[in-house]
């Protein structure tokens, strides 16, 4: 069964640090990895899908890389902002999309 | 944009009621999820739907039904509820290329 584990639980920086999120996985056959932002009380919105076969994806500030060998996807945010405070989620996805989620970082940027 | 619509944001319902979660979504996508969230134990899922009249059980079924009659429509049916199904639910969908989409969620209190 996949387990997905983030670290850390909670990451608070000051504002313009680049900073790093780290997913690590127990089941290397996902189909994909899927990156999420989770703002209080609301629902997920995605952030960066990197599929099997591919190591990166982008987004503006947003970097997320995949080694299914090592079973590790990280998530780059460059140059933070306020903005970016929130709970970010990965979760690895099989068959018809179904997803296994971790337990989430909760990112606060200060001023 | 992708639209997931949620029935309720919030709900109260006494213990042993029969509830009623309602999922909409205005693309043409055929999976659909519940998940309930929870502090300390992250998102799980509930059920999935991959086409209309077809339900799988996710990791944590017992206690819910689901019905899909239309595409667009995904219902998360609690028989009877108890207080420790007081919870977030979430419901979301999925594309061809498997990004998920979720709605604001509803968040249900059983007394």
């Amino acid at each position: 069964k996949q387990e997905v584990t983030q670290i850390p639980a909670a990451l608070s920086v000051p504002e313009g640090e680049n900073l790093v999120l780290n997913c690590s996985f127990t089941d290397s056959a996902i189909y994909n990895l899927q990156w999420f932002r989770q703002d209080p009380g609301k629902g997920l919105t995605s952030l960066l899908l990197i599929q099997s076969s591919q190591r990166e994806q982008t987004s503006g500030r947003l970097n997320a890389s995949l080694d299914k060998s090592s079973g590790r996807s990280t998530l780059y945010i460059a140059a933070s902002q306020p903005g970016d405070s929130a709970t970010y989620l990965c979760a690895g996805g099989t068959s018809y999309g179904k997803l296994t989620f971790g337990q989430g970082t909760i990112l606060t940027v200060h001023p | 944009d992708v639209k997931v619509t949620q029935s309720s944001r919030y709900l109260v319902k006494r213990t042993g009621e029969k509830v009623f979660l309602e999922c909409v979504q205005d693309m043409d996508h055929e999976n659909m999820f519940w998940y309930r969230q929870d502090p300390g134990l992250g998102l799980r899922l509930i059920y999935f739907s991959y086409d209309v009249k077809m339900k799988e059980k996710g990791d944590i079924p017992e206690g819910y039904s689901v019905s899909r009659e239309k595409k667009e429509r995904f219902s998360l049916i609690l028989e009877s509820a108890s207080t420790n199904q007081t919870s977030m639910y979430l419901c979301a969908i999925s594309d061809r290329q498997e990004t998920q989409y979720f709605g604001p969620g509803t968040r249900l209190l059983v007394l």
